[in-house]
């Protein structure tokens, strides 16, 4: 069983919809949350980074981490088509817990925001 | 703003040649990584030196050497390439442990 899990979708939408992006995870001891928006052909782009559980939110982008139930999510509101690209959750330890230096990816989930 | 920059974007490699992918950061990072992504496996860590002057292995470092030459520049050494090591390749840096990472625009490496 991997540590981070992610459905690799596609998920298309229409524009303007409200999209929720998940990842679950197994490792308690990951402390930080990141989500990256990947576009084609492209290399990862921090979008959003968390520490501990709670919300966080900025523009059209909130993130959400519930550590009791070792589940984060990403909800974009008002989607665009701009919006299309492969979504990678990542997690990490902190170096209190031993967790390493290391960033875990789940595998991302294509979205796809049609007209 | 330079950010992550890699060299070269794209290469063809013949089974068993050599060939170093560089990587260089101008943000004043501690820490540098070294990624593969392959389809269905999400981003995989190779190597990543913490701080100038250390380096450690990832979760597939196996066909893979790395050096951290100054606090700026990371490199990652294939010696002889093989067909599995066919990929994408990402180097990213971070502040410090634990922080986001940034990423480059990736090398894309073919083994025939």
């Amino acid at each position: 069983q991997k540590e981070v899990e992610q459905d690799p979708g596609p998920l298309s939408v229409p524009e303007g919809a409200i999209v929720s992006l998940n990842c679950t995870y197994s490792n308690s001891a990951f402390q930080y949350f990141m989500w990256y928006r990947q576009y084609s052909r492209k290399g990862p782009e921090l979008l959003m980074y968390t520490y501990s559980s709670g919300n966080k939110e900025d523009g059209r982008f909130t993130a959400q981490v519930d550590k009791s139930s070792k589940y984060i999510s990403l909800f974009i509101r008002d989607s665009q088509p701009s919006d299309s690209a492969t979504y990678l959750c990542a997690m990490s330890a902190t170096p209190l817990t031993g967790g390493g230096n290391k960033l875990t990816f789940g595998t991302g989930t294509q979205l796809k925001v049609e007209l | 703003n330079a950010g992550v920059t890699q060299t070269p974007k794209f290469q063809v490699l013949k089974t068993g040649q050599s060939m170093t992918l560089q990587c260089a950061q101008d943000m004043n990072h501690n820490s540098m990584y070294w990624y593969r992504q392959d389809p269905g496996m999400g981003l995989r860590l190779i190597y990543y030196s913490a701080s100038e002057g250390t380096t450690d292995k990832g979760e597939v470092p196996n066909g893979y050497n790395v050096s951290r030459l100054n606090k700026r520049e990371f490199s990652l050494r294939l010696e002889s390439a093989a067909p599995s090591q066919t990929s994408v390749y990402f180097c990213a840096s971070s502040i410090g442990r634990n922080t986001e990472a940034f990423f480059g625009q990736g090398t894309r490496l073919t083994v025939v």
